[in-house]
């Protein structure tokens, strides 16, 4: 069965350095996005992707912030000075229009 | 925005006991999905409801959706200790690009 793919599955960065998260939605899906869940907080959109565009972005989707879909399969999250209140688990997710939305098993960020 | 909101926050029961969830959510939406979250680990996709559907099963799963009263439950039936787990709701307006608001989730303990 297709899956989203996110890689690493952990990544501890200093505060400060840039970080690229790395997400394979399904190949089919048409709608890409992220979303962060800070520890024992809820899941929060970020930023939703389509036809090599950003659609809809959250007040948390700041100037550090930019997604890019580098080729035909990878769909990236940048984060380009990380602070320690970056540090959460972020999820890829992509859909096929008008059904669920699929995530990925996330990438877990520690910011030290 | 919409914000699912689910009830209880936590619930423990025995196995073999039958669990009640339910959520609730503020604006219009276009449908609900239920998401399935073990301790650290990734979203699982369990159920999507559209806002013209009152009832949908899935296996052990009921979900109800009353759009007047702007809630949802999900049901599982015969509980199992591997459904412990959070819980979580989360409504889209129905677009493609828009992101998923989710709730806090219940935190669900089957106890053996």
């Amino acid at each position: 069965e297709p899956e989203v793919t996110q890689t690493p599955s952990h990544q501890v960065t200093q505060m400060g350095q840039e970080v690229i998260l790395r997400c394979v939605p399904i190949s089919n899906h048409l709608y890409f996005y992220w979303y962060r869940q800070i520890l024992g907080q809820k899941v929060e959109f970020l930023v939703s992707f389509y036809n090599n565009e950003i659609s809809e972005k959250s007040e948390i989707f700041d100037d550090q912030f930019s997604v890019e879909r580098p080729d035909g399969s990878n769909f990236t999250l940048k984060i380009r000075s990380t602070k320690l209140e970056d540090s959460a688990m972020y999820f890829c997710a992509s859909l096929i229009e008008y059904n669920e939305q699929f995530f990925g098993p996330g990438t877990r960020l520690t910011v030290l | 925005s919409q914000q699912g909101e689910e009830d209880p926050q936590a619930l423990s029961i025995q196995e073999g006991e039958n669990a009640t969830m339910n959520c609730s959510y503020k604006t219009s939406i276009n449908n609900l999905q239920w998401y399935r979250q073990n301790s650290g680990r990734g979203l699982v996709h369990l159920i999507l409801i559209r806002s013209n559907e009152r009832e949908k099963h899935s296996g052990r799963l009921r979900v109800t959706l009353d759009t007047s009263k702007k809630s949802s439950s999900l049901l599982i039936t015969a509980s199992r200790a591997a459904d412990t787990a959070s819980y979580f709701c989360a409504t889209g307006a129905g677009g493609g690009a828009d992101g998923l608001t989710f709730g806090k989730g219940t935190h669900l303990i089957i106890q053996p």
